[in-house]
């Protein structure tokens, strides 16, 4: 089976500012990773997936993510953030051979002007 | 396209009712996907389908739940009789083929806005 850990509940940041969120995971098989981000009131959307290739990858609105196979690690990134990054953001795995997303805990940004 | 439509957004009820949620997903879409969130276990997934068979429903909480999905276009999900620890909000999402999980085909799940059930 397949677990994430989102490492922070909760990060407040002041616009423009920089954003980092922590992901780990753990699985006894090849999984691939997934960034979803939450608005209030709203379903989730993708923002970005890791499948192969870079380990650098680049998703929607500005962000990034950065998959680390030796410390099993795939954390979110964005070099400056805008109020509207208010939301809830999730890290997801699935194993290679399944179909079946595992989601972590979530972690909720807030973007103070 | 309207995306995956989800009704009632809002769903109050009293507990030993029974509560229909229902769920359209993207037109051409194989697979369908029921979770719920709460803030104690974060999303589940409950159970899916693919091309309208239930495929895994090892999430399913009880036997106070069940799903259909009668055609490609519409899925429910059943809870009877309901409780208030089934207070949460139920997601659907849907994905086209996937293949095979992180294949060159793979493809996102696309989710809809979610159903808030209240069970007083």
């Amino acid at each position: 089976a397949q677990s994430v850990t989102q490492l922070d509940s909760q990060v407040p940041v002041f616009e423009e500012a920089p954003v980092e969120l922590r992901c780990n995971y753990s699985s006894s098989v090849s999984v691939y990773l997934f960034w979803y981000v939450q608005y209030p009131n709203q379903g989730l959307q993708l923002l970005l997936k890791y499948l192969s290739g870079s380990t650098l990858v680049k998703g929607i609105n500005g962000f990034e993510a950065e998959f680390n196979k030796s410390q099993t690690s795939f954390h979110l990134r964005k070099p400056s953030v805008h109020i509207s990054d208010t939301a809830e953001y999730f890290c997801a795995v699935i194993a290679s051979n399944d179909y079946k997303l595992s989601f972590g805990a979530g972690t909720t940004v807030t973007v103070r002007a | 396209d309207a995306g995956v439509i989800q009704s009632p957004r809002h769903e109050v009820t009293e507990m030993g009712q029974e509560v229909t949620l229902r769920c359209k997903p993207i037109s051409g879409h194989d697979y369908l996907f029921w979770y719920r969130q709460t803030m104690m276990r974060g999303l589940e997934l409950l159970i899916y389908f693919n091309n309208n068979v239930p495929i895994d429903d090892s999430g399913m909480p009880e036997d106070r739940f069940s799903a259909k999905m009668p055609n490609a276009s519409f899925s429910t999900l059943k809870i009877q009789p309901s409780e208030p620890r089934d207070s949460a909000v139920y997601f659907c999402a849907s994905s086209p083929e996937p293949g095979l999980a992180g294949g060159p085909d793979y493809n996102e799940q696309f989710f809809g806005p979610g159903t808030r059930l209240t069970v007083l």
